[in-house]
């Protein structure tokens, strides 16, 4: 079975402009979560889609967003970015909802 | 609010030595303690996980072991090899939620000398 997927591996930006990130979760899993790592904060939970609705959010702001389509794969906005942004966007899938499985991420460099 | 405390930020052991991570929490209602293993440049992989019934889970050299009073849990491994270093996450469910958020600890970076 393939594992997740997630497009583009790696992005370059500059301030305030914006980013649309995608992740192809496990066949048949329909829980799509996205968490931010950063050398700083370490990991942190953005938020979780199932069946095409937001089932949690994280505390980041507005700028970050989301959705998930039929297919249940996901994709993940920011807007207006800023320098604080850099970091490895990781998109997990989960049938279950307790077992997580991570894609490789995308590593985005805001410049 | 809901946090996961881990230590040490690194550890370095000798090849057949024994690796322990350890993680503490606070919040009552987590019931699912996964640990992930990160490599550099590759996202983090599930590598065992317990739920709060149980105090203790083992597979093949990774073992957890988890004390509810002490709201405390570990990740032991066995005969670690050069090949285990990489960067180990602890992390933790809560119940009271219906989704799948995690909440993770800082990470530990093992390293395995030869």
């Amino acid at each position: 079975k393939a594992g997740v997927t997630q497009t583009p591996r790696y992005l370059i930006k500059t301030r305030g402009q914006q980013v649309t990130l995608s992740c192809s979760p496990i066949s048949g899993h329909r829980s799509v979560s996205w968490y931010q790592q950063t050398p700083g904060q370490g990991l942190q939970f953005l938020f979780e889609y199932f069946s095409e609705t937001q089932r949690n959010k994280g505390n980041f702001p507005g700028r970050f967003s989301g959705r998930q389509f039929s297919n249940s794969r996901s994709e993940m906005n920011v807007s207006t970015l800023e320098l604080g942004d850099s970091a490895l966007y990781l998109c997990a899938s989960s049938l279950t909802g307790y077992e997580q499985f991570f894609g490789p991420g995308t590593r985005l460099t805001v410049l | 609010q809901q946090q996961v405390k881990q230590s040490p930020q690194s550890l370095i052991v000798q090849k057949g030595g024994i690796s322990i991570i350890n993680c503490a929490y606070e919040n009552t209602a987590f019931d699912y303690f996964p640990w992930y293993q990160q490599f550099p440049g590759k996202g983090p992989a599930l590598l065992i996980a317990i739920r709060p019934d149980v105090s203790e889970k083992k597979e093949g050299r990774f073992t957890i072991s988890f004390n509810k009073s002490a709201k405390q849990f570990s990740l032991h491994i066995m005969d670690s090899q050069p090949g285990d270093s990489a960067t180990y996450f602890c992390a933790a469910r809560g119940r009271e939620t219906s989704g799948s958020r995690l909440t993770f600890g800082e990470g530990t970076q093992l390293t395995v000398n030869p």
